[in-house]
């Protein structure tokens, strides 16, 4: 079956430095790739998302690019402020319909600490 | 446009107990799926409704089951309540279409004592 794999956490980093977060995925068909952040005591929202190979997607600074060959979607930002601290999840839904209706898949998550 | 609401926004009930969560999509939105999230793990699918249809359903147990309403809101019942369903359960809608992102609420914690 699908499966989303992050790299294991915490990340701790001081402000403004470089940030990656790695996300490799398994998949039988062609899915789409998603980014989601989770603030303490909230819901998640979606930061970024990129439905083909070669796909970047963007967003307040954050990047990912979608690349089949390594089956991964590693999330970047060049400069992390304290208001970054977070949980980041990697998903993927399957664009096959059927079975993947409606259906995310998660990485664990990635928490992220910015100390000023 | 109003977001994906949920209510209530927490609850505590005792073991042995039912429980019903609500889950109101954004307008238009015809699509409401279900998420498990717990620290051990993890978030995981319960099920999607499409149009008062269940469409799928993750790897659960029959005690939570659910439901879609005309106007799109769903509900969501876990009968028969254990300590390990104490979680975080959050509603996403969408507009349906397998590819599209999902939006979600802020989520209902339960806690089974």
């Amino acid at each position: 079956g699908d499966s989303v794999t992050q790299m294991e956490g915490p990340v701790t980093l001081s402000e403004e430095a470089f940030l990656t977060i790695n996300c490799t995925y398994t998949a039988t068909g062609y899915p789409s790739l998603f980014w989601y952040v989770q603030y303490p005591g909230e819901g998640l929202q979606l930061l970024l998302k990129a439905t083909k190979a070669d796909d970047k997607g963007s967003n307040k600074g954050f990047e990912a690019t979608y690349r089949k060959e390594t089956t991964s979607f590693h999330l970047e930002k060049g400069s992390v402020q304290v208001s970054d601290s977070a949980v980041y999840f990697c998903a993927l839904t399957d664009n096959a319909g059927g079975t993947s209706y409606g259906k995310l898949t998660f990485g664990q998550g990635t928490i992220l600490t910015v100390h000023p | 446009k109003a977001g994906v609401t949920q209510t209530p926004r927490y609850l505590i009930k005792t073991r042995g107990q039912q429980v019903t969560l609500s889950c109101s999509p954004i307008s238009g939105h015809r699509s409401v799926s279900w998420y498990q999230q717990t620290p051990g793990q993890g978030l995981q699918f319960l099920f999607e409704y499409f149009s008062e249809t269940q469409r799928n359903k993750g790897n659960f147990p029959g005690r939570f089951s659910g439901r879609q309403f005309s106007n799109s809101r769903s509900e969501m019942n876990v009968s028969t309540l254990e300590l390990g369903d104490s979680a975080l359960y959050l509603c996403a809608s969408s507009a349906g279409l397998a590819a599209n992102e999902q939006f979600f609420g802020p989520g209902t914690r339960l806690t089974v004592l």
